[in-house]
């Protein structure tokens, strides 16, 4: 079995500040993770995943996500926020039978 | 970019009433999903399908059905709705060739049953 914790069902940042949305996993095989965002209204769009080729992930939008086996950890990180960033992200791990366990997902804000 | 499509995008019907909520994509995927999703919950799967004429129920038990009579159509069916069907139900599909392969979502129906 799988599943994903999202640590912080909200996020609020500034304008220009660092974005960082926490995602930890558990799964019995070696996992496939994914971050998927969702703007109001619409359905979820893949931001990044991970599939074993490297642990440091580029998305779009200027963001990325590091994959930690030791700490079960995916988090999704952005440098610099930008008004436009404010949605609703989602972590999700694959798991044996190819469907997705999915977060609760962390809503972020964005503060002019 | 995904093409997948939902009708209608809101619902709003009473008790009791038979509903058919459309998902259509155009990309030729083989699987293709049903989620349900409430705020600040995750989403659950509640159907899915491998291809034509393959439907299996998902994680969450639902009182809905579909059919997939063809690869493109994938359309959920609430016999009789009730309060409890609100939600919002995502359709999506991917290629099925593994672990790995993306999911593309649609824009999603939101219901709400009076």
């Amino acid at each position: 079995a799988q599943s994903v914790t999202q640590l912080g069902s909200h996020v609020s940042v500034s304008e220009g500040a660092l974005v960082l949305l926490r995602c930890n996993y558990s799964s019995s095989v070696p996992p496939y993770l994914f971050w998927y965002v969702q703007y109001p209204n619409q359905g979820l769009q893949l931001l990044l995943k991970y599939t074993s080729a490297a642990t440091l992930v580029k998305g779009i939008n200027g963001f990325e996500a590091e994959f930690k086996k030791s700490e079960t950890s995916f988090h999704l990180t952005k440098p610099s926020a930008h008004m436009s960033d404010a949605a609703e992200y989602f972590c999700a791990v694959s798991g044996r039978d190819y469907k997705l366990s999915f977060g609760a997902g962390t809503t972020v804000t964005v503060r002019a | 970019e995904a093409d997948i499509y939902q009708t209608p995008r809101y619902l709003v019907i009473g008790t009791g009433k038979k509903i058919t909520l459309e998902c259509s994509q155009t990309m030729g995927h083989d699987k293709m999903y049903w989620y349900q999703q409430d705020p600040g919950m995750e989403l659950h799967l509640i159907h899915y399908s491998y291809g034509v004429n393959s439907t299996e129920k998902g994680d969450l038990s639902s009182e809905s059905t579909v059919s997939r009579i063809r690869t493109e159509h994938f359309p959920l069916t609430l016999e009789s709705a009730r309060p409890s069907h609100t939600s919002q139900y995502l359709c999506a599909s991917s290629e099925g060739r593994g672990r790995q392969e993306t999911q593309y979502f649609g824009p999603g129906t939101r219901l709400l049953v009076l």
